[in-house]
């Protein structure tokens, strides 16, 4: 089955350093989100693609996120520098035409 | 950003017996999700609701679609350990923003 493949897992960072998160939506899905969840609540909409151009990132921190999808597939999502705040799971999920968005297993953000 | 609040907020229940979550919005959608989440994972997508008053179920798990437009209920029946986690739901705005709810906790004691 057809899944949405991110990496790291987890990963461990000191505060002032750059992170980054790589995403590989499903085959054919040309919507790709970028959500952040903080434990105990529910996923926040970060950014939203469409093939390679961004449709809302009206929730980025600017300052110090961004996130790109060159080529329409695969995405990469960064933070610098990393603050104490920015722990949280990083989430992303893909759609094919805005019914049903299917979510990756999550990278896992400690900054220390 | 849309508000989607779920209750209850947290549920602890008896294995093998039944379980009601629902979901209200400020809003309309077009689209329900519902979704379970374990500890440290990803949300799995259970059901998809289309269309006002339309019933689903995918095994134990029955989900209905508000005529409203503006709710959503998930039933689970006979509930098992592997149940435990947060149930989510989500609907997508006109411009495919998937909005997700405040999430409800279940616990199965065996």
């Amino acid at each position: 089955e057809a899944e949405v493949a991110q990496s790291p897992r987890y990963k461990i960072t000191e505060k002032s350093q750059a992170v980054a998160f790589w995403c590989d939506p499903i085959s054919g899905h040309a919507t790709l989100y970028w959500y952040r969840q903080i434990l105990g609540q529910g996923p926040e909409l970060l950014v939203q693609f469409q093939d390679e151009s961004v449709v809302d990132d009206s929730q980025l921190p600017k300052d110090r996120f961004s996130a790109e999808r060159l080529k329409g597939v695969d995405s990469t999502l960064k933070i610098q520098p990393a603050e104490l705040g920015d722990s949280a799971m990083y989430l992303c999920a893909s759609s094919l035409e805005g019914l049903e968005a299917f979510f990756g297993q999550g990278t896992r953000l400690t900054v220390v | 950003g849309q508000q989607l609040n779920q209750s209850p907020q947290s549920m602890f229940i008896q294995e093998g017996e039944d379980v009601s979550m629902n979901c209200t919005s400020s809003s309309i959608f077009n689209t329900w999700l519902w979704y379970k989440q374990d500890p440290g994972e990803g949300p799995v997508l259970l059901i998809a609701l289309y269309k006002a008053g339309e019933l689903t179920s995918n095994g134990r798990l029955t989900a209905q679609f508000g005529i409203t437009r503006k709710d959503s209920f998930l039933n689970i029946s006979a509930s098992i350990p592997s149940d435990v986690g947060i149930y989510f739901c989500a609907g997508p705005n006109t411009g495919n923003q998937f909005y997700f709810g405040t999430g409800t906790s279940l616990t199965v004691i065996p």
